[in-house]
């Protein structure tokens, strides 16, 4: 089965660049997407498609996808970004994959 | 407005069954492919299965095939997962999330999610 691959942790100091990667062979031909999880709250999407923002979501997240990594970068982070971030793609063999989780810090 | 409610959960012993349900409201769910992810304590998110917008394919992860069936019925506007055999690694919150692809033969992003449901399996 195919897997994909984001670091455990990213510490990021309030208003710099935070940038998670995702990475597997299925990524050269799938789209990705990015969830947001917080404690005890449900998953949210924040991007889709590599590089689409849902609506609600600011400005200041973006994707990108080049070969085999997905990156969700978080520009001028804020205290209310710390939370797991989790990579997702799907293919017809597979169907869905979860990357492990990033742990995001903002400290 | 577009919600998903989980119900069912609650603790069980190993080796009995329990049927989780998702009820869909504010949004046409005979058009949407609805998964089920679940979250162990302390773990990532994990993909359990999915289920086509209108049940014509089904799809589980590795680690439920064979024991956990996914079902829906489009005039309720209900998805269930039924959990057989269940083991203690089973246990986790159990959210069910809507697929954002419109009655097309793909997937793509879970744009919606349940507030999730917690299964305890435990002796």
């Amino acid at each position: 089965s195919y897997e994909l691959t984001q670091p455990p942790s990213v510490s990021v100091s309030p208003g710099q660049t935070a940038s998670i990667t995702c990475s597997g062979d299925m990524l050269a031909v799938q789209y990705t997407s990015w969830y947001q999880k917080k404690p005890g709250q449900s998953p949210v999407l924040v991007m889709y498609q590599d590089t689409k923002r849902p609506s609600g979501i600011p400005e200041r997240f973006s994707g990108s996808n080049s070969g085999n990594t997905a990156t969700l970068t978080i520009s001028g982070t804020q205290t209310m970004d710390e939370a797991d971030y989790y990579c997702q793609a799907w293919d017809s063999r597979t169907a869905v994959v979860f990357g492990g989780g990033t742990k995001l810090t903002v400290l | 407005q577009v919600q998903l409610v989980e119900s069912g959960g609650g603790v069980v012993k190993p080796g009995r069954s329990l049927r989780l349900s998702c009820a869909a409201s504010g949004f046409s769910v005979y058009s949407y492919g609805i998964h089920w992810v679940r979250q162990a304590p302390g773990k990532g998110l994990e993909w359990v299965a999915v289920i086509w917008y209108d049940g014509s394919q089904e799809y589980y992860a590795d680690s439920v095939k064979g024991r956990f069936i996914i079902s829906r019925d489009n005039s309720r506007s209900m998805v269930y997962l039924q959990m057989d055999s269940l083991r203690a690694e089973d246990t986790a919150i159990y959210y069910c999330a809507k697929d954002q692809a419109v009655a097309g033969n793909r997937l793509d992003a879970f744009d919606i999610w349940g507030q999730g449901t917690m299964v305890t399996v435990s002796s």
